[in-house]
């Protein structure tokens, strides 16, 4: 089935530090989502992307979605330690909720202050 | 305030004993899912629903049943049938807007057994 791939698989940073992160695929997708999961919780939407090429922020963290349609990137700037959890991208290749979500295996962030 | 709740937070299950995870959502969302989280894993889709009284096997329905009677629920039972049931169960709905969709998740509920 589809695959997505997370790189790192995990990081540590010193605080302050930028952190940058990518999730790619060997198919095309028309949709990519950015989580952020703490431990025992949900995962939480930092940002969603859905044109080739688009570029969001939010707040300190940035997302983009590749021209290719098979990869995007996650980056945080200024790092602080409550940035550490998983952070998960996930794709859809249509543009219906019969498309399912596709899930990337996640990258652990951890923040040293 | 709205949002996808999950209850218990906690739940353990005897072996041969079937057990029900809730899912409740206030957010008009038609689309509900189910998915299963095993450590230092990504999540894995058990089953989905599109609306009310329809849904489909995901990609690992085995030893798990769902129903869909009314928009705002969507329970799942683990049966006596799956062997490996320890894991965090995530439910999500789906939001469409003019630009895309987003999944958005409740809280989970961490399931083990005795």
């Amino acid at each position: 089935g589809q695959q997505l791939n997370q790189s790192p698989q995990s990081m540590f940073i010193q605080e302050g530090e930028d952190v940058s992160m990518n999730c790619t695929s060997s198919s095309i997708f028309n949709t990519w989502l950015w989580y952020k999961q703490e431990p025992g919780e949900g995962p939480v939407l930092l940002i969603a992307l859905y044109k080739a090429g688009e570029l969001t922020s939010n707040g300190r963290l940035t997302a983009q979605f590749g021209i290719t349609r098979k990869d995007s990137f996650l980056n945080i700037s200024a790092s602080i330690p409550s940035d550490v959890g998983i952070y998960f991208c996930a794709g859809q290749q249509g543009k219906t909720s019969y498309d399912k979500v596709i899930f990337g295996p996640g990258t652990s962030l951890s923040v040293i202050p | 305030d709205g949002g996808i709740t999950q209850s218990p937070k906690y739940l353990f299950r005897k072996e041969g004993q079937n057990v029900t995870l809730s899912c409740e959502q206030n957010l008009n969302h038609d689309a509900m899912y189910w998915y299963r989280q095993d450590p230092g894993q990504g999540l894995r889709l058990i089953y989905y629903s599109q609306i009310v009284n329809d849904f489909q096997k995901g990609d690992i329905a085995e030893g798990y049943s769902v129903s869909r009677e009314k928009k705002e629920s969507f329970p799942l039972t683990v049966t006596s049938a799956q062997k490996n049931p320890t894991a965090f169960y995530l439910c999500a709905s789906r939001w469409r807007g003019t630009g895309g969709e987003k999944l958005f998740f409740g809280s989970g509920t961490q399931l083990s057994v005795l």
